[in-house]
């Protein structure tokens, strides 16, 4: 079964950091390019950040541009998303997502379950 | 950027009766040399993540029912039920991958009447 589950959220005081991870099952990890989105609490969906299958290759919403850091160990099949000086509006579910075809960034046809962050003194 | 608009914001249809979405991009989100729309349509319904349910702005996801259709080519674009069922009760969201950011439009509520 194709699965992502992702881990790491919590609470977090602003300007502290956290290290999400999406670990990946019943696909060939490497091949696919993945996605961070994020929704924050009854709000809508907003893409976060994009990394091609080689992990060679990123791309950020300007919202979090030289705050957060996505990579991939290709070797566990896991992503990441590296935070740091959080923000109370970075509060939100965050979902990592798989692109559907291999090869290329697009639509995303697998999403994990989220992993809930909290930024609040 | 591309900035991705939804309307209505949400609407109440009857069962069996049909309800559509508009999504619109700043932007067109044609890629002129593949003839395709970087578009897709997900599905959402509380306490779940988002599903895919068309891509390419008309293709249909594996297992997605034929009551779902898109629509539309450049800027604007379409999702319609053609029979909603009580299973269809979500927020639905377009978003557009031609370009970074690839950006989600607001989302349209779809409730029963």
């Amino acid at each position: 079964e194709v699965q992502l589950l992702e881990s790491g959220g919590g609470l977090v005081q602003p300007g502290g950091s956290l290290r999400l991870s999406c670990a990946a099952s019943g696909f060939i990890f490497r091949n696919y390019a993945m996605n961070w989105v994020r929704q924050a609490p009854g709000k809508g969906l907003e893409w976060v950040s994009v990394i091609s299958d080689s992990g060679g290759t990123t791309y950020y919403a300007d919202s979090v541009k030289g705050r957060f850091s996505v990579s991939r160990d290709n070797s566990k099949n896991t992503l990441y998303l590296e935070m740091n000086s959080l923000r109370a509006e970075d509060t939100a579910l965050y979902y990592c997502a798989k692109g559907r075809i291999s090869g290329h960034y697009g639509s995303s046809n697998i999403w994990g379950q989220g992993t809930l962050v909290t930024v609040s003194s | 950027d591309i900035v991705m608009t939804q309307s209505p914001d949400s609407l109440a249809v009857s069962l069996g009766e049909r309800a559509s979405i508009n999504c619109k991009s700043n932007q067109s989100v044609l890629n002129s040399s593949n003839n395709k729309n970087y578009l897709a349509w997900y599905q959402q319904k509380p306490g779940q993540p988002p599903k895919l349910l068309i891509y390419w702005a008309s293709t249909r996801e594996s297992g997605v029912p034929d009551r779902f259709s898109g629509s539309g080519s450049g800027t604007d674009f379409t999702l319609t039920i053609s029979s909603l069922q009580a299973e269809d009760v979500a927020v639905y969201h377009c978003q557009q991958y031609y370009s970074t950011p690839f950006s989600f439009g607001p989302g349209t509520e779809v409730d029963m009447k």
